[in-house]
């Protein structure tokens, strides 16, 4: 069945590192993909989409090209700050209005 | 707007208990999503709404539970006879018509079951 897989956490990187946490998947179609965010405390929040191959979705810094020969929909951020400090969970959408389905998630912790 | 609100945030209950959770999506909002999450996954679907029409249940919805929104706004979810596996925080999403593929989620609701 389909599915997303991350790279497995806890991720812990020094005030203005290079972020690059992977993404890849399994679907039988062409869904749409996403990256979610989970502060500490608060709801998940949308961070960035992409809804066709090669689109690069972006916000707040954060950038995610998807990628249909590898299947992948890996998220980077140049240079990351104490406040990004949350779970991102990587999810993928097909039909018009359907279920997401996630990754497992992965934990960020930026330190000063 | 105040985005997605559930209720309550959080609920301990005994083992066999019956529970009920409330989920206010976002106005206008015409479609409704359930998912329940463990510590340490992500997000698993369970059931999604459009207007009052239940459109999609998932294997993981056994009968002891059951959702509903019977106006098209609000939703129930409610577990009969609740055991220890039912543990978990349960997050309600809504989305638009024109932005349908955009969820945006609910602070979720923690239950225990002892």
């Amino acid at each position: 069945g389909d599915s997303v897989t991350q790279m497995e956490g806890p991720v812990t990187l020094s005030e203005e590192a290079f972020l690059t946490i992977n993404c890849t998947y399994t679907a039988t179609g062409y869904p749409s993909l996403f990256w979610y965010v989970q502060y500490p405390g608060e709801g998940l929040q949308l961070l960035l989409k992409a809804t066709k191959a090669d689109d690069k979705g972006s916000n707040k810094g954060f950038e995610a090209t998807y990628r249909k020969e590898t299947t992948s929909f890996h998220l980077e951020k140049g240079s990351v700050q104490v406040s990004d400090s949350a779970v991102y969970f990587c999810a993928l959408l097909y039909n018009q209005g359907g279920k997401l389905i996630f990754g497992q998630g992965t934990e960020l912790s930026v330190k000063p | 707007d105040t985005g997605v609100s559930q209720d309550p945030r959080h609920k301990i209950t005994k083992r066999g208990q019956n529970v009920t959770f409330r989920c206010d999506p976002i106005s206008e909002h015409n479609r409704l999503y359930w998912y329940r999450q463990t510590l340490g996954q992500g997000p698993e679907f369970l059931t999604y709404f459009q207007n009052e029409a239940q459109l999609e249940k998932s294997r993981l919805l056994s009968d002891r539970f059951s959702a509903e929104r019977p106006k098209g706004s609000f939703s129930t979810l409610e577990i009969q006879r609740t055991e220890q596996g039912d543990s978990a925080m349960y997050l309600c999403a809504s989305s638009s018509r024109e932005g349908w593929d955009e969820q945006y989620f609910g602070p979720g609701t923690r239950l225990t079951v002892t």
